[in-house]
Formats: structure tokens, sequence, C-alpha cells
């Protein structure tokens, strides 16, 4: 069974930072891109990074991109996102999700770990 | 680009209902259109992916479609359930945005 489990979610003050991780199991995560989608609080989905495989290719979306990094540790099947700079509208549900590796979507999601950026 | 969606939808059980996607710039057909459903306190499933395949497990009542002409994609639920009522968002990429989301419909089941 796939089981995507994320962690370090909490209350951070405005340019604080936060290191979320995700642990994976039930399929061959060193083959397997692997993204974080965050949803504010009553808002919809958002893409925030894919990496690639081996770690060699990482990607970010506009509102992140300098501030969050993606990052993969294949040996202990966890993946990561360093949180630097954090903005009020950062507040989300952050959701540590896999590609199909045969299909173009999210074909599992873990939980959910809700970050809450606030003084 | 964008993907634009109705904020909400509402139906009667047992009827059937259609969700758009409509595609700000560069061709619907161009690229995948994935189609997720979410529960309220639920994380995301896919119902849909590459325009109109169905992941085992989810009902036949589901299908997609694209429409070059109006540049969107549709998802269309029919005999509706109160189950199936859920946020429901597309999603499709190009090669300058990997992921690009809807902002999502509202599904009513009434």
């Amino acid at each position: 069974e796939v089981q995507l489990v994320e962690s370090g979610g909490g209350l951070v003050q405005p340019g604080g930072s936060l290191r979320l991780s995700c642990v994976a199991s039930g399929f061959m995560f060193s083959r397997s891109w692997m993204s974080w989608v965050r949803q504010a609080p009553g808002k919809g989905l958002e893409w925030v990074a894919n990496i690639n495989q081996d770690g060699s290719e990482k990607k970010y979306g506009d509102s992140v991109r300098g501030r969050f990094t993606i990052s993969r540790d294949n040996a202990g099947n966890s993946l990561y996102v360093q949180m630097n700079s954090l903005r009020a509208e950062d507040t989300a549900v952050y959701y540590c999700a896999r590609l199909g590796a045969a299909r173009p979507d999210f074909d599992f999601w873990g939980q959910g770990t809700l970050v809450t950026v606030s003084s | 680009f964008m993907l634009t969606q109705p904020h909400s939808v509402s139906e009667s059980p047992g009827k059937t209902v259609t969700i758009s996607c409509t595609r700000s710039s560069g061709s619907i057909a161009s690229n995948f259109v994935q189609w997720y459903q979410q529960r309220p306190g639920s994380s995301p499933t896919t119902v849909i992916y590459e325009d109109n395949l169905r992941p085992s497990g989810v009902p036949d009542r589901f299908s997609g479609s694209i429409d070059s002409s109006s540049n969107s994609a549709s998802l269309t639920i029919s005999g509706l359930r109160t189950e199936d009522e859920a946020d429901y968002y597309c999603q499709s990429y190009d090669r300058s945005n990997p992921v690009i989301f809807g902002g999502g419909t509202r599904l009513t089941v009434l």
C-alpha cells in the first residue's frame, strides 16, 4: 500500500523558516517524480515544486521560487521542502504527492501538514 | 496560462452535471487534462487523467472530454449521488508551467 506521510508543519513567524518532510512507503520512491502542493484555508490547490528521481531537476511555482527548496533522500525514502522568508500568504496545508509513473497526474497524496505563518 | 472553472454547480441526485475548465491561452488539446475530487477534510484523488481516462476504482459515471472549439475540458458526472458532493479541480501543464490547477468547482448535490 502506497503511503505518504508529511510532518513538520506548525506555527512560524513571518520571515521565519520551516522544513517539511514526507516519508514514502509502498512503492519505488527512487523511481518517482515527487511534488509539493499546497492549499490555503478555504482556497484551491496550488502547485509548489517538483523534483525528479535523482534530485538533479527541480522546478518551482512563481510564488515560492527563490524562497523554497525541494530536496529528497532516496536512501531514506524521504522528500523535503525547506521554506525560508515565510509570509502570511504561505499559510496552507502542504501535501506531498507522487507524479504518476505512466500518467501525468498526481496519483497518490499524503494527508497534508498545516503551516501557519503568523505573529 | 490559466484554467478557469465555475465556482459552484448544483444538481439533484440521479441527474447529470458537467463542470467546465477553460484554458486561457494555448490549445486545450496540446496537453492532457486531469480532474481531481476533494471531499471535505480529505486529500484530492484523481477521477480523470489524460483527458478521459478513469483510474481503477472510479465509477464509469465519471467521464472527461475536451472541446477544441471552446478550448475547454469538461468533467461529466451522471447518476449523481450525495457522495459526489465535493470540490473538483482540473489540472494541466505546458513546457513553461509544469503544473497548473484550475480554481476549483464546488459541486452540491441537493
